[in-house]
């Protein structure tokens, strides 16, 4: 495709649920991202895969959180337990490299919303 | 610890007049910088990013940043702000030696009058 797409772009559920979001990285891009963004705050770091390499998870928040990535394809963020406090959107980007130079690109985001 | 602020949390300009968000970082090293636009119900787009050698980076739509090492600061600028600019600006740090991974400041969020 022609950009990182990300399902469902809306998500609402109860307190106590399990959710999981989808990430599809631009074809190629070896590197994935996991963000989180708290309404009217930034962007906070959650985990990234790097090719074959162990993920970085060291920004997730709690063992409730945990992703997977198959390959360099398809990445899932899983949140078992939901809280309240777990509603954000968030936001998958994927690059060619996981250099520091390599340009992350976004996709539109899951609005999840726990009640 | 890394941290990116920005003190503007909205800025209101008119269309026409020229624009600088501001943004400072907290780094030990010379960082990579980023600014990134969210529209309303939009991903993030890169404007620009700095790496390395001249200060001053031209980006898309009109944009430009100059990274000032003294001051530890990466301000975004426009001459003339368009309609159409209205959006929350992120500027980020790519810190060299922990992947590609961005820390983010809290945005600004920029209102255009007409």
């Amino acid at each position: 495709g022609a950009g990182v797409s990300q399902s469902p772009s809306n998500k609402v559920t109860e307190k106590g649920k399990d959710v999981e979001l989808r990430c599809d990285p631009i074809s190629g891009h070896t590197a994935l991202y996991w963000y989180r963004q708290r309404l009217g705050q930034g962007l906070e770091f959650l985990i990234y895969f790097q090719g074959n390499s162990a993920p970085d998870k060291s920004g997730l928040p709690s063992d409730r959180f945990s992703a997977e990535r198959t390959g360099e394809s398809v990445s899932t963020l899983t949140i078992q337990r939901t809280q309240q406090e777990d509603s954000a959107v968030y936001l998958c980007a994927s690059s060619l490299g996981a250099g520091g130079t390599d340009t992350q690109y976004f996709g539109p985001g899951t609005r999840l919303t726990v009640l | 610890a890394q941290s990116v602020t920005q003190p503007d949390i909205h800025i209101t300009v008119s269309e026409g007049a020229s624009l600088e968000l501001r943004c400072n970082y907290s780094y030990g090293a010379t960082p990579y910088l980023f600014w990134y636009v969210q529209s309303p119900g939009q991903g993030l787009q890169l404007l620009l990013k700095y790496f390395s050698g001249d200060t001053l980076v031209q980006g898309i739509k009109g944009f430009e940043a100059e990274f000032k090492r003294s001051q530890s600061s990466f301000n975004l600028r426009k001459p003339s702000v368009h309609w159409s600019d209205a959006a929350e600006y992120f500027c980020a740090v790519g810190p060299y030696n922990q992947g590609g991974k961005l820390i983010f400041g809290q945005g600004t969020e920029l209102s255009v009058k007409p």
